[in-house]
């Protein structure tokens, strides 16, 4: 089975400007969560996706947005870019998010800089 | 505030010898426990969950701890290898999915030969 694939690998913005990350789960995942990794402060969830609806929200201001698609990719789009937004983006995808018995598989990540 | 506390930034190990990575946790809310491995350039990989109804879990050379009423829990390799050597996350959860992990900021592993 293919991993979980990210788009863009790596990304280079300027400050101001808008920018929409991809992901697609491995085949049969319904769940897609995306997490944003910064050295200052490690590993922090964004929101997560199950059948196309919003299950989960993490503390990120509303220029923080996502969707997924009826074949369960995921896209997630970020808007006025700060300096602050650069990180290494990481979305996961699971059967079904359920806890104690499904495996969260993380993808590599997209690589954003913020100039 | 870090409801998910890796204190220690980096352990060296002697290979062969026992690694020993600890968490601490502030959200008693929090009940099920998992750690990942992390190596450079590569999504963060899934290695051992403990329930809260649980306080060890064991899957081959990992061992997960769980002392809840000390709020912490801690991941032993044994033998240590140097293939083992990655940043290791700890991650905690509740509610009704896992979707929402809250992770530690992680530990740097060391194996040395």
């Amino acid at each position: 089975k293919a991993g979980v694939t990210q788009t863009p690998r790596y990304l280079i913005k300027t400050r101001g400007q808008q920018v929409t990350l991809s992901c697609s789960p491995i085949s049969g995942h319904r769940s897609v969560s995306w997490y944003q990794q910064t050295p200052g402060q490690g590993l922090q969830f964004l929101f997560e996706y199950f059948s196309e609806t919003q299950r989960n929200k993490g503390n990120f201001p509303g220029r923080f947005s996502g969707r997924q698609f009826s074949n369960s990719r995921s896209e997630m789009n970020v808007s006025t870019l700060e300096l602050g937004d650069s990180a290494l983006y990481l979305c996961a995808s699971s059967p079904s998010g359920g806890r104690f018995t499904d495996t969260q598989y993380f993808g590599p990540g997209t690589r954003l800089t913020v100039l | 505030d870090q409801q998910v506390k890796q204190n220690s930034p980096s352990l060296s190990v002697q290979e062969g010898r026992i690694s020993i990575l600890n968490c601490d946790y502030t959200n008693s809310m929090f009940d099920y426990f998992l750690w990942y491995k992390k190596y450079p350039a590569e999504g963060p990989t899934f290695l051992i969950s403990i329930s809260s109804i649980k306080d060890k879990n064991e899957d081959g050379r990992f061992t997960v701890f769980l002392n809840k009423s000390a709020k912490h829990l801690s991941l032993h390799i044994v033998p240590s290898q140097p293939g083992d050597s990655a940043v290791y996350f700890c991650a905690a959860n509740y509610g009704g999915s896992q979707g929402n992990l809250i992770f530690g900021k992680g530990t740097k592993l060391s194996v040395k030969p």
